[in-house]
């Protein structure tokens, strides 16, 4: 049972447009949010995230939209460049737990 | 940032061996520690807790016999697969929370080792 669900296994972007990740969530408990960033043979490293009395956060050319009635949100990089290629899990926690649950990833790749 | 080094990245192991993954947050010290383990075309998924100077907290259906973790240092986390199997192949990582690190979520300071990729003969 997917509680993050990633849904686009991989997304080609040209360099200098749009890139968007979406994920979806099914546990109406997850209060936060979180984006983390893998490049190969690399761990996960943490990128942005968002509470859920928010709707959106945005840090540099990164932004990330919750929409908490659909459960779901979003990961938009603008302008995308070449090295944002990578692979973006998403991820989500309850209030008070150390437990953060994973999606199974977007492999992102942006063509120069 | 903070850094979390894992090793070793790569093993094979012939069915019934136990392999030992070592985990070091390197320049913070880690009361919390997690494992975490990833299939192929699977997320990463919570494994065990692993809190320095007590026992690990397994999520359900993770055999702790099976898999040991030892945190007997704030920088030092080992996980053991004992009499390991085809089955246990897979990508095993660790994580470690560095309080002093990130913004006020505490999931914010959650550092990752490299992973260790296990193959079972």
């Amino acid at each position: 049972d997917q509680q993050v669900k990633q849904n686009s296994p991989s997304l080609s972007v040209q360099e200098g447009r749009i890139s968007i990740l979406n994920c979806d969530y099914t546990n109406s408990m997850f209060d936060y949010f979180l984006w983390y960033k893998k490049y190969p043979a690399e761990g996960p490293t943490f990128l942005i995230s968002i509470s859920s009395i928010k709707d959106k956060n945005e840090d540099g050319r990164f932004t990330v939209f919750l929409n908490k009635s659909a459960k779901h949100l979003s990961l938009h990089i603008v302008p995308s460049q070449p090295g944002d290629s990578a692979v973006y899990f998403c991820a989500a926690s309850e209030r008070g737990y150390q437990k953060v649950t994973f999606g199974i990833g977007t492999k992102l790749q942006v063509i120069p | 940032g903070a850094v979390v080094s894992q090793h070793p990245s790569r093993v094979i192991c012939k069915s019934g061996t136990s392999v030992k993954i070592e985990c070091r947050s390197l320049d913070f010290q880690a009361t919390t520690m997690f494992w975490y383990r990833q299939f192929p075309k699977q997320s990463l998924m919570l494994m065990a807790t692993s809190n320095e100077g007590s026992k690990a907290t397994y999520e359900q259906g993770v055999e702790k016999d099976k898999f040991l973790i030892n945190h007997a240092s704030l920088t030092l986390s080992t996980l053991t697969v004992t009499s390991a199997h085809p089955e246990d192949s897979s990508f095993y990582i660790c994580s470690a929370r560095d309080p002093s690190a990130g913004g006020p979520a505490t999931n914010e300071k959650l550092f990752f080792g490299s992973g260790t990729q296990l193959s079972v003969l």
